[in-house]
């Protein structure tokens, strides 16, 4: 059983450039999240899906940004015009939500380390 | 608002001595759920322990343990005999209320625990 994977596992770019991280989820679970962290704060949620459907966004995720999680398994993080407060470790999350309940337990990647120049 | 308190920034054990963690939490919402995660300096973080608001005994997992005080507010989790590898930071966090759709996780700020041999 493979747990979540995030690629790649550090970017560096230049202010301005686009950016693109990817995340493979835990294969039978139905939720992804995306979390941002930086240095010496706990993770604060940018976003989520429930299968395909992106259902919530934080204020945190500007314009310049945008995910996607086309057929419901793998996702994607765009960051448009990076920015130097961009600069931050990004974390994919994924769970199995079942109609019955239960914890939700949310299952981290390894996450994405991106320095913005 | 919900919010997630942890007040040691750092700690320090002796290898094979327990340690607790401390970390209060903030919601009017009778239904919640709370996360205690481990983050080594690799950066991936890793579930320890769930403990669900009607849960009627505290969680155990192996060496973690959450002493769960509801009135109180309250969800320290205790490391048992601790081991190097234990050194890392660890986060409290809770899910928003269980009738909530979304599930995202609110975090606190950390703890640094630092194993001594």
């Amino acid at each position: 059983d493979t747990g979540v994977s995030q690629d790649p596992r550090h970017k560096i770019t230049k202010r301005g450039q686009n950016v693109t991280f990817r995340c493979d989820p835990i294969s039978e679970h139905n939720r992804l999240y995306w979390y941002r962290q930086t240095l010496g704060q706990g993770p604060e949620f940018l976003t989520y899906f429930q299968n395909e459907a992106q259902l919530e966004k934080s204020r945190l995720l500007s314009d310049r940004f945008s995910a996607e999680r086309p057929k419901g398994s793998f996702s994607t993080l765009e960051i448009q015009r990076t920015e130097q407060g961009d600069s931050a470790m990004y974390l994919c999350a994924s769970s199995l939500v079942l109609p019955a309940g239960g914890p939700d337990t949310q299952y981290f990647g390894p996450g994405t380390r991106l320095t913005v120049l | 608002a919900q919010k997630i308190t942890q007040t040691q920034p750092g700690m320090f054990v002796q290898e094979k001595e327990a340690v607790t963690l401390d970390c209060t939490y903030d919601t009017s919402d009778p239904s919640y759920g709370l996360f205690w995660y481990k983050q080594p300096s690799s950066g991936e973080m890793i579930f320890l322990i769930y403990q669900g608001s009607y849960d009627q005994q505290n969680a155990t997992e192996g060496r973690y343990s959450l002493n769960f005080q509801k009135a109180r507010k309250s969800a320290n989790l205790v490391i048992s005999a601790s081991q190097l590898g234990d050194s890392a930071m660890y986060f409290c966090a809770m899910r928003e209320p269980l009738y909530n759709q979304g599930g995202k996780l609110i975090f606190g700020q950390g703890t640094e625990l630092s194993v001594k041999p």
